[in-house]
């Protein structure tokens, strides 16, 4: 029973490249969360998806950022031109229905140069 | 804006002893989660509390719900060098039911052998 899969671990991209990273949920869970990790600040909340649904978008940056769970295949995080700023750890995590608690994938640390 | 303060921020203690760490917020939160979180890799979750006042055990760990659900307490008796870690709260709130996390920026304990 594999946990939350996260691919690639490292990500490196010069700036103004695009940065797609990719998270298979748990089997069973049908809710995923996005999450950027920076030193010293913490996890913070960036989109909540179930499949085919956008459900709550508040933490994404405006422009640049846009995430989809397709009704097949891994949810994606997409960041169009990266710049140094979006250099972060980027976790994934799924969830069942009406359960607290997440799992968490072991994340993607995304450098941009 | 809901925020969750840890403290300390940071602990080294002695293989044996024990230690408290805090998680305060000025807001109500439905429910609250504690991780852990070793480097390189994502958080792991330890319990979930939801009820005031709830105290919940798992081998030397215990945590605490306070009664008003604005704050709670990781206690490690006798710590253990695998207890080192980042140790983060997590929590969803006022309303249950959106899934949302807000995280704490986490207490990094060392413990020494």
């Amino acid at each position: 029973n594999a946990g939350v899969m996260q691919n690639p671990r490292h990500l490196v991209r010069r700036r103004g490249q695009e940065a797609r990273l990719r998270c298979s949920p748990m089997k069973g869970h049908s809710h995923v969360y996005w999450y950027r990790q920076l030193p010293e600040e913490g996890l913070k909340f960036m989109v909540y998806l179930q499949k085919e649904n956008i459900i709550d978008e508040s933490g994404m940056p405006k422009e640049r950022f846009s995430a989809e769970f397709p009704k097949e295949g891994p949810s994606i995080l997409r960041i169009q031109q990266v710049v140094r700023g979006d250099s972060a750890a980027y976790f994934c995590a799924s969830s069942p229905p009406l359960k607290y608690g997440y799992t968490f994938g072991s994340g993607t640390r995304l450098t941009v140069v | 804006t809901q925020l969750l303060e840890q403290s300390p921020q940071f602990l080294s203690i002695q293989e044996g002893e024990n230690l408290t760490v805090y998680c305060n917020s000025s807001s109500v939160f439905s429910s609250l989660q504690w991780y852990r979180q070793e480097p390189g890799e994502g958080p792991v979750l330890l319990v979930t509390v939801v009820t005031g006042g709830e105290v919940k055990k798992l081998k030397r760990l215990t945590f605490q719900f306070g009664d008003a659900r604005k704050d709670s307490s990781l206690h490690i008796t006798a710590a253990q060098p695998g207890d080192t870690g980042l140790y983060l709260c997590a929590g969803e709130g006022p309303s249950s039911g959106t899934y949302k996390y807000i995280f704490g920026t986490g207490t990094r304990l060392k413990v020494l052998a």
